[in-house]
C-alpha cells in the first residue's frame, strides 16, 4: 500500500471557508514537508516540520510522529490557494517519500 | 540568495533519441541535489541524489542516469528515450542529508512521442 496516504484526494472550497488536509504515514517519519504545486508545475515549500506545529499566515500544520500523521489547515481560503498539496515524509536517509497529493480548488 | 535553474523548460523528443536535462544551483556551495520525476497528475518520485561532485546515488531505476560534473551542476540523461519517460522532471536541493527544507526548480516538461 501507499507509504504516505493523503486525504482527501480532491477538495472544492468556497472562498473564505476553512479546511484541513491530512497525511497518514506507514513508514517511520522523522520530518514532514508540505508543498503546494501551482498550475504551472512549480513546487513551493510551505512547511518543514519536526514533531510539533507551525503556523504561517492562514496556514497551520501539525506533525505527530507517534501517531504517524500530519495535518495542514487552511483558514479563510483564497483563490490563489488552488493547486495540488503534497506532503512528504523524511526518514533517516536522504529520501523523501511523497503522497499522491490533494487537489484543491477554491471557488468564488 | 540561492537560485536554481533548470533547462530546458520543455522538450518534445522521439522514442529512442537521447536526452540531457540540466540543473544549476547558484549561491550555495556543496548542496545536496536531487532529481524527481512526476507523471502527469501523479506523485513525485525521487530518481537520484548527490551529496558531492562525482558521486550520485540511484533511488529508482528508470533507464536514466545522472551525473554531477561540477559542485553546482546536476545532469539527467539517457541514450534512448522510452514512451514511459514522459512527464515532469524536477531538480531540487537542500543543505543537509537529514532532509531539511527542500527547494525545487521550475521543472522540465518532457513529452516522448
Amino acid at each position: 500500500g501507499d507509504k504516505v496516504k493523503q486525504s482527501p484526494s480532491a477538495l472544492s472550497l468556497q472562498e473564505g471557508t476553512n479546511s484541513a488536509l491530512r497525511c497518514n504515514f506507514s513508514i517511520a517519519a522523522t520530518t514532514v514537508q508540505w508543498f503546494l504545486q501551482n498550475p504551472r508545475g512549480s513546487l513551493i515549500n510551505l512547511f518543514y516540520l519536526v514533531p510539533g506545529t507551525k503556523e504561517n499566515g492562514r496556514l497551520k500544520s501539525a506533525f505527530d510522529s507517534k501517531e504517524s500523521y500530519s495535518t495542514l489547515h487552511i483558514r479563510d481560503a483564497q483563490l490563489e490557494d488552488s493547486g495540488t498539496y503534497f506532503c512528504a515524509a523524511g526518514g533517516s536517509n536522504a529520501k523523501l517519500t511523497f503522497g499522491k497529493g490533494t487537489k484543491l480548488s477554491v471557488k468564488s | 540568495a540561492q537560485t536554481i535553474h533548470q533547462w530546458p523548460v520543455a522538450e518534445i523528443k522521439a522514442v529512442g533519441s537521447p536526452l540531457s536535462l540540466g540543473c544549476t544551483i547558484k549561491g550555495k556551495s556543496s548542496p545536496n541535489l536531487y532529481w524527481y520525476w512526476q507523471a502527469t497528475g501523479g506523485t513525485l518520485q525521487q530518481l537520484f541524489y548527490s551529496i558531492t561532485v562525482g558521486q550520485v546515488e540511484s533511488v529508482v531505476q528508470l533507464n536514466l542516469s545522472a551525473s554531477r560534473p561540477k559542485d553546482d551542476q546536476f545532469i539527467l540523461s539517457t541514450e534512448k528515450l522510452l514512451l514511459s519517460h514522459s512527464g515532469f522532471y524536477l531538480c531540487a536541493w537542500h543543505r543537509g542529508i537529514s532532509a531539511e527544507t527542500l527547494y525545487f526548480g521550475s521543472g522540465t516538461r518532457l513529452t516522448v512521442l
